[in-house]
């Protein structure tokens, strides 16, 4: 069964800095990867998504990429802004959309 | 274009009574998940439909949640009786199908959820 695990769990940075979130995943058989940001209370708001035959997508101050093989994808987020405070998911989709527990970032003004 | 509506927002019961939630996905799309979030984990997957038929509910407690999706459109989520550790966000979403003839799988797009808490 597919396992995704997310490392850090919480994460706080003063606002401007640079950082990497991380996601793992136990089996590369999968079509594609997702990143999602979910507010307090609030649905998922999806920010990238990968297919599996790319390496990385970029949106804006986000950068994710993908090594399939090695079953690992970080999300790069540059000059961090307080409104980037939120929870971060990693989903891969396999014959099912699975999830990591996520990451709780906090940007310190 | 308007994104997957749910309702309730919130709602509190009480631990053995019923409740019922609200799907309305975006037009057209012919695949709708429920997934059920409790607090500090990811979303699971309770349910997919691909029009009115189910495709997977084998992570769905049939003792006590039951779903629908008549006319293949929206669909309604249902817990009865209701256990305490039902208190969890479920959050529904749909998508176009679920694989393209390409071999890469249709984007989900997600509704705001409903918080339920059973007391």
């Amino acid at each position: 069964k597919q396992e995704v695990t997310q490392i850090p769990a919480a994460l706080s940075v003063p606002e401007g800095e640079n950082l990497v979130l991380n996601c793992s995943f136990t089996d590369s058989a999968i079509y594609n990867l997702q990143w999602f940001r979910q507010d307090p209370g609030k649905g998922l708001t999806s920010l990238l998504l990968i297919q599996s035959s790319q390496r990385e997508q970029t949106s804006g101050r986000l950068n994710a990429s993908l090594d399939k093989s090695s079953g690992r994808s970080t999300l790069y987020i540059a000059a961090s802004q307080p409104g980037d405070s939120a929870t971060y998911l990693c989903a891969v989709r396999a014959n099912n959309l699975f999830f990591g527990t996520g990451t709780r970032l906090t940007v310190i003004p | 274009e308007a994104g997957v509506a749910q309702s309730p927002r919130y709602k509190i019961i009480e631990k053995r009574q019923s409740v019922a939630f609200w799907c309305n996905p975006i037009s057209g799309h012919a695949t709708l998940y429920w997934y059920q979030q409790i607090l500090g984990q990811g979303p699971k997957l309770l349910i997919q439909f691909q029009n009115n038929g189910v495709v997977d509910d084998s992570q769905l407690p049939k003792d006590r949640f039951s779903a629908e999706r008549l006319k293949g459109v929206d669909s309604t989520l249902k817990i009865q009786p209701a256990k305490l550790e039902d208190s969890a966000v479920y959050l529904c979403a749909s998508s176009l199908g679920e694989i393209r003839v390409s071999g890469t799988a249709y984007e989900q797009y997600f509704g705001p959820g409903t918080r339920l808490t059973v007391t």
